[in-house]
């Protein structure tokens, strides 16, 4: 029972930005959107989480809609070590939980 | 910090043989988190610690798996007997004391190869 849709895979180019959605549309007044990453032969990364404000770390932006039923993880400037598969994550607060779906796969080309 | 340690990066054995997985997590670190991965099934959670203590053990895949945390500083899992199925990349990972909204440290993970 999938909590979160991403699209599998995106391009993106070098330097500019890459905007990654996800949809959450059941998600609950408790749960944070999350989003981790995993490069290649790596363990997964955390990259940010937000409740219902908009985030930003020195990493990305994370963009929730007023109704918090989708996100957009933006990472301003990609060069070629972005290159992963990112994945949006719904969670409980105060839950220990990290349910990882199959994730978006982003390319960044030269 | 050298973050969470994992130990071997790359295990090949056969089957019916023991294996075990360690990890060392991050230091203050109280809740510690065992995750298989497989191109099938993707990232599952196998088990989590909370202060030493296994909190839920329901991803565990059956009795031929277990794993153990006899302090703070290290965890252990164990499957005996391994069988080729069981082949994938085991992660451990670690967060710290607080509420639920703190973010897991994951280590390098161990690529196992049951033949």
């Amino acid at each position: 029972d999938a909590k979160t849709t991403q699209p599998p895979s995106m391009d993106c180019a070098e330097g500019r930005a890459a905007n990654l959605p996800c949809n959450h549309s059941t998600i609950s007044g408790n749960e944070y959107v999350y989003w981790y990453r995993q490069i290649h032969s790596q363990g997964p990364q955390y990259i940010i989480h937000g409740l219902k404000n908009n985030e930003t770390n020195e990493m990305a932006s994370l963009i929730i809609t007023e109704d918090r039923k989708s996100s957009t993880l933006i990472l301003p400037h990609a060069t070629l070590r972005d290159t992963a598969v990112y994945y949006c994550i719904v969670r409980v607060v105060g839950d220990y939980k990290l349910s990882f779906g199959a994730g978006t796969t982003v390319t960044v080309r030269a | 910090d050298a973050g969470v340690i994992q130990s071997p990066r790359h295990e090949v054995t056969e089957m019916g043989q023991e294996v075990t997985l360690r990890c060392k997590p991050i230091s203050g670190h109280n809740s510690l988190f065992w995750y298989r991965q497989t191109m099938m099934r993707g990232l599952e959670l196998l088990i989590y610690f909370n202060n030493n203590v296994p909190i839920d053990d329901s991803g565990m895949p059956e009795d031929r798996f277990s794993a153990k945390m006899p302090n703070a500083s290290f965890s252990t899992l164990k499957i005996q007997p391994s069988e080729p199925r069981d082949s994938a990349v085991y992660f451990c990972a670690s967060s710290y004391p607080g509420t639920g909204d703190t973010e897991a440290f994951f280590g390098q993970g161990t690529r196992l190869t049951v033949v």
